[in-house]
């Protein structure tokens, strides 16, 4: 059962553009939605979290969006630059509970 | 830093042969996890541990078994490895069951 929903699988950019990743989760009671960066040969790390009380944070160039209402949220990457190629993965938590994970998406910024 | 190990970054197994992947974290994290990585699927939790020796089932147990005999450490375990367990692994560690997970660098296991 895949509760967390990511679009689109890849995605192709200019360098210098806007990248935009969303999910949309089912279950309400999620309270942490963590976005994971992959690099090749590398393990997936934390890029940028946001818990439900806020509609936006911003990180540098990185900027989850929330809207609890929609049950979505959503990674911007400004200024997108080679070096952000990589796959990024949403998630969502609740409580003592297990994060689970959407599919990826496989981002290419072109030079 | 948090720093989790898997011991191997590629394994070529034949069908049949039991496989050993081990993990180790060094921020005394109480749970681990195993997940696979396959392409448009994303990562699928095989198994998680909360404590030395406890573990429970994630969505695709079938096929592996997991041991956790010292806090720091979580093996996955392939009794029979087949061609379709040919994937990426990845071991993670975190504080509590929701928290923000770290994870290794994985394993590419191709079984043949």
């Amino acid at each position: 059962q895949q509760q967390v929903k990511q679009s689109p699988q890849s995605l192709i950019v200019q360098k210098g553009g806007i990248s935009i990743i969303n999910c949309a989760y089912e279950n309400t009671a999620f309270d942490y939605f963590p976005w994971y960066q992959q690099f090749p040969g590398k393990g997936p790390a934390l890029l940028i979290a946001i818990r439900p009380d806020v509609s936006e944070k911003k990180e540098g160039r990185f900027t989850i969006s929330f809207n609890k209402s929609a049950k979505q949220f959503s990674l911007h990457i400004m200024d997108s630059q080679p070096g952000d190629s990589a796959t990024y993965f949403c998630a969502a938590s609740m409580g003592n509970n297990d994060m689970r994970f959407g599919a990826g998406t496989r981002l290419t910024v072109k030079p | 830093d948090v720093k989790v190990t898997q011991s191997s970054r590629y394994l070529v197994k034949r069908t049949g042969e039991k496989v050993f992947l081990e993990c180790v974290q060094d921020m005394d994290h109480e749970n681990m996890f195993w997940y696979r990585q396959d392409p448009g699927l994303g990562l699928r939790l095989i198994y998680f541990s909360y404590d030395v020796k406890m573990k429970e089932k994630g969505d695709i147990p079938e096929g592996y078994s997991v041991s956790r005999e010292k806090k720091e450490r979580f093996s996955l375990i392939l009794e029979s490895a087949s061609t379709n367990q040919t994937s990426m692994y990845l071991c993670a560690s975190s504080r509590d069951r929701g928290d923000i997970q770290y994870f290794g660098a994985g394993t590419r296991l191709s079984v043949l």
